[in-house]
């Protein structure tokens, strides 16, 4: 069955640089939330997107920015990245906001020296 | 943010054994209580939800109850395998559609 799909799966960045991540949901589901968990914690509620439009918004530092395009990818750009930046960044999806069942991708692994 | 916090980080329980994972909570709003696994290197999976009108919800070989005066979730895992070994979360939603984990707690499984 086709899962959600994240690249890259590993980047490494300098400090103060950006980054693009990507996620590709499970095909026919309209809702992506992005979440960031740094080493041993939780994973926190970054952004969420519904059918093209931003759904709800978590704890995402302004420096970040999301969109979800027509074919319901979404991409989450992070500028003047921080050392406290580095974490694993997961994407995951759902048939629709209502649904708590969220399918989560592999993550990406973001490390900035 | 509303907090959803674990009691113990980390449990060893015996293979065959049945394995109880807590969970309390602060916000008494939201709308469903979810339980995740998370595997070494892999995302989250969901492993089952219970409304916050609920007591109860049974799944196959997990039970997930809810106790809304002590405000209280719990993790039944029945006959524990070695493959259930994982991080587990409770989160919460809110009625604004967004998610809040709480601290994980570490399952192991002792062959």
């Amino acid at each position: 069955a086709a899962g959600v799909i994240q690249s890259p799966r590993h980047l490494i960045k300098e400090k103060r640089e950006t980054a693009t991540l990507k996620c590709y949901p499970i095909p026919r589901h309209d809702t992506v939330y992005w979440y960031q968990q740094g080493p041993g914690q939780d994973p926190q509620f970054l952004i969420s997107f519904y059918e093209k439009m931003q759904s709800d918004k978590g704890s995402i530092p302004d420096r970040f920015s999301a969109q979800q395009f027509s074919d319901y990818h979404s991409e989450l750009n992070m500028s003047s990245l921080e050392l406290g930046d580095s974490a694993l960044y997961f994407c995951a999806s759902s048939l629709s906001p209502g649904e708590n069942e969220q399918f989560f991708g592999p993550g990406t692994r973001l490390t900035v020296l | 943010g509303e907090s959803v916090g674990l009691h113990l980080p980390t449990l060893s329980v015996q293979e065959g054994d049945n394995s109880i994972i807590n969970c309390a909570y602060s916000n008494s709003a939201s709308d469903y209580f979810i339980w995740y696994k998370q595997e070494s290197g892999k995302g989250p999976q969901f492993i089952i939800d219970i409304r916050s009108n609920m007591d109860k919800r049974q799944g196959q070989r997990v039970t997930v109850l809810l106790n809304k005066t002590v405000k209280h979730l719990s993790l039944q895992i029945a006959a524990t395998q070695p493959g259930d070994s994982a991080v587990y979360f409770c989160a919460e939603r809110d009625t604004g559609n967004q998610f809040y984990f709480g601290t994980g707690t570490s399952l192991t499984v002792i062959p």
